[in-house]
């Protein structure tokens, strides 16, 4: 199974909620990513996830705020969003934490904040 | 850190004719050079991926050549279909942080049944 999925899919939230975005992969896979992307843009990395710890954070605001249950699990949670926060969210796995190694992505969840 | 220029940013082919898209980057410790492909409504997927241990590397219609002298890095595409339309992206690795790769800002290649 090489695959990481993300729910939701798609997500509408107002500026007042809390939320959170999940990703899986069953690959065995030690680090997990939390990227950005907004549109005709690449991906843009937020946290990465290193045996479960958090290895890097990209100076991202406090009102987005990851987690990692355990080795299979990532989880952003949001709080207190902006509309410029609104972006496709991809995660993804790689079997190290080394830009060395492929990473896989999943489909993304697309985030809308009103 | 890492630089990483990509060119074109837009290409329209017809099927059947080769693409070509280019980056250069900046950090000559880079060993690690991937490709990905991001179709509509879908996260980025690796299609091909060279070391800095190789000059080119062969998928199918698919390939990569590397020229580390000159610091960059081209992915090639022969006898292209209309389902090779999609956004590509190159990264190279970012050895100041490590797990961190620096993505090119993409290529939008359409290809013109």
């Amino acid at each position: 199974d090489t695959e990481v999925t993300q729910t939701p899919k798609h997500l509408v939230m107002g500026m007042t909620n809390k939320k959170s975005l999940k990703c899986e992969q069953h690959m065995g896979h030690r680090a997990m990513y939390w990227y950005k992307q907004k549109a005709k843009k690449p991906p843009e990395l937020m946290f990465v996830y290193s045996y479960e710890k958090l290895s890097i954070n990209e100076s991202v605001p406090s009102r987005f705020s990851p987690e990692c249950p355990n080795s299979s699990l990532l989880n952003l949670h949001l709080h207190a969003l902006q509309p410029e926060d609104s972006a496709l969210y991809l995660c993804a796995s790689s079997q190290a934490p080394a830009p060395t190694y492929e990473q896989y992505f999943g489909p993304g969840t697309r985030l809308t904040v009103t | 850190g890492e630089n990483v220029e990509q060119h074109p940013s837009t290409l329209s082919v017809q099927e059947g004719d080769s693409a070509v898209i280019k980056c250069t980057y900046s950090d000559s410790a880079s060993n690690y050079f991937p490709w990905y492909k991001q179709e509509l409504g879908k996260g980025p997927q690796l299609i091909i991926d060279i070391r800095s241990n190789v000059g080119e590397k062969k998928d199918q219609r698919i390939a990569v050549t590397l020229n580390k002298t000159a610091k960059h890095f081209s992915l090639h595409i022969t006898e292209t279909q209309p389902e090779d339309s999609a956004v590509y992206f190159c990264a190279a690795p970012t050895f100041t942080n490590a797990g961190k790769s620096t993505f090119g800002d993409g290529t939008t290649l359409t290809v013109k049944p």
